[in-house]
């Protein structure tokens, strides 16, 4: 199974300020077919994950152009450039290559200082 | 737009069965993979179980379910089901119903299982 790992776990962050989690895969997440399955899940407090990117660096529609996804093979990191209030929650990466099982980050705790 | 609404959760003992539902609308759910992912108390994300979309003899689960928990669906009800026995403790979790439309995409928002005695 592929292992997902994220870094930090808890990111205190400052309004305004930028913020960017770390997310690695134990194995390359490039498929046979060229693509790479690697996507970002936004949890809100009291909600449920919602995606706000797909296939390393496509952002879903209604999604604010803060958020940024990047990285290629076992790399990747999700950027916001100036963190907003309504930006607290928990982040999870998820590789959707290797299959079954999907799997995913333990997630990034962020929080205003 | 896509909705999916689960139910069926409660509070069970541990060896004993409950079956989940989704009701999903707002898309064409016979043409789209499913997945079961749940979440335990205060932890992260763990997929649970996904079905294909008309083949739904191509099922696949977590090892921690297999054998236990079977994935199925009625694509005239669209509806999504999981039928889990043998419960254990470690199964507590909001379990939440989730498209494959383009990878995983939209979640439902949750039904909350407790086994315990």
């Amino acid at each position: 199974d592929v292992v997902m790992t994220q870094s930090p776990l808890s990111l205190p962050v400052t309004l305004g300020q930028p913020a960017s989690i770390s997310c690695r895969s134990s194995q390359s997440l490039v498929h046979s077919d060229g693509n790479t399955d690697l996507n970002w899940f936004q949890q809100r407090p009291g909600q449920s994950p919602r995606r706000l990117i797909y296939k390393v660096s496509n952002r879903d529609s209604g999604v604010p152009d803060r958020f940024s996804g990047s990285g290629s093979g076992t790399d990747f990191t999700l950027k916001i450039s100036r963190v907003e209030a309504e930006d607290v929650g928990v982040y999870y990466c998820m590789q959707g290559t290797h299959w079954p099982p999907w799997t995913f980050g333990q997630g990034t705790r962020v929080e205003i200082k | 737009q896509v909705q999916l609404v689960e139910s069926g959760g409660g509070v069970v003992q541990p060896g004993g069965s409950l079956r989940l539902s989704c009701a999903a609308s707002g898309f064409i759910f016979s043409i789209y993979g499913m997945h079961w992912v749940r979440q335990a108390p205060g932890k992260g994300l763990e997929w649970v179980a996904f079905i294909h979309s008309y083949e739904a003899s191509d099922r696949f689960y977590a090892d921690s379910v297999k054998g236990r928990f079977t994935i199925s669906r009625d694509n005239s009800r669209n509806t999504l089901h999981l039928q889990m026995n043998s419960l254990r403790p470690e199964d507590t979790a909001v379990y939440y119903c989730v498209t494959n439309q383009d990878g995983i995409d939209d979640w439902g928002q949750g039904t909350l299982v407790t086994v315990s005695t």
